[in-house]
């Protein structure tokens, strides 16, 4: 079955500009994580959503990040203003639930910022 | 493809050998455990998860060990392939629905 798909795959933009980066969970999933993992490091957690709503967002690391899942399946992570410090790897995963469920990770977004 | 990370500490294992991976964790009330291996470009897959009320599980040709009094897991991979090559992480939960990954350790295979 179809796992947990991000878009676009690369990005590269100009500081100060705007981004939009996409998850698409898998299907049924409820949970929504959105990771960030620089170079050497592992994944570490921005925000989650419960459905809709962000349940968790204290990882977000300042007022220029923005998640949102309007109907509770896509997911888009918003960053204004880019600057050379966002440039990272951004994950996505799903989870069937809340709790210590296995999380599926998708590809990756790899953003980068001139 | 591209390179996870460039200055992770890195174990290099002749093919058809064992390897034996290590992590330390943080908390001591963790109940979960994951190991996930990142492939250079993808992002992490789940291989095995273990309970806080196990010291081993084991899975195909991946056995994880577990030793609460000294908080430390192993990834142990038997038989080890050339696409067992990757950066592996073992993940502890913070909180019901977080997990906090370990900086993670590549793992060559030689031919």
């Amino acid at each position: 079955g179809a796992g947990v798909s991000q878009t676009p795959s690369n990005k590269v933009t100009e500081k100060g500009k705007y981004v939009e980066l996409r998850c698409d969970p898998i299907s049924g999933h409820t949970a929504l994580y959105w990771y960030r993992q620089s170079l050497g490091q592992g994944p570490e957690f921005l925000i989650y959503f419960q459905g809709t709503g962000a349940a968790d967002d204290s990882g977000l690391p300042n007022d220029r990040f923005f998640a949102v899942r309007p109907e509770g399946s896509v997911s888009t992570l918003k960053i204004q203003r880019t600057e050379r410090g966002d440039s990272a790897m951004y994950l996505c995963a799903s989870s069937a639930g809340q709790g210590a469920y296995e999380q599926y990770f998708g590809p990756g977004t790899r953003l980068t910022v001139t | 493809g591209e390179s996870v990370g460039l200055h992770l500490p890195t174990l290099s294992v002749q093919e058809g050998d064992n390897s034996i991976i290590n992590c330390a964790y943080s908390n001591s009330a963790s109940d979960y455990f994951i190991w996930y291996k990142q492939e250079s470009g993808k992002g992490p897959q789940f291989i095995i998860d273990i309970r806080s009320n196990m010291d081993k599980r084991q899975g195909q040709r991946v056995t994880v060990l577990l030793n609460k009094t000294v908080k430390h897991l192993s990834l142990q991979i038997a038989a080890t392939q050339p696409g067992d090559s990757a950066v592996y992480f073992c993940a502890e939960p913070s909180g019901t629905y977080k997990y906090i990954f370990g900086t993670g350790t590549r793992l060559k295979v030689l031919a």
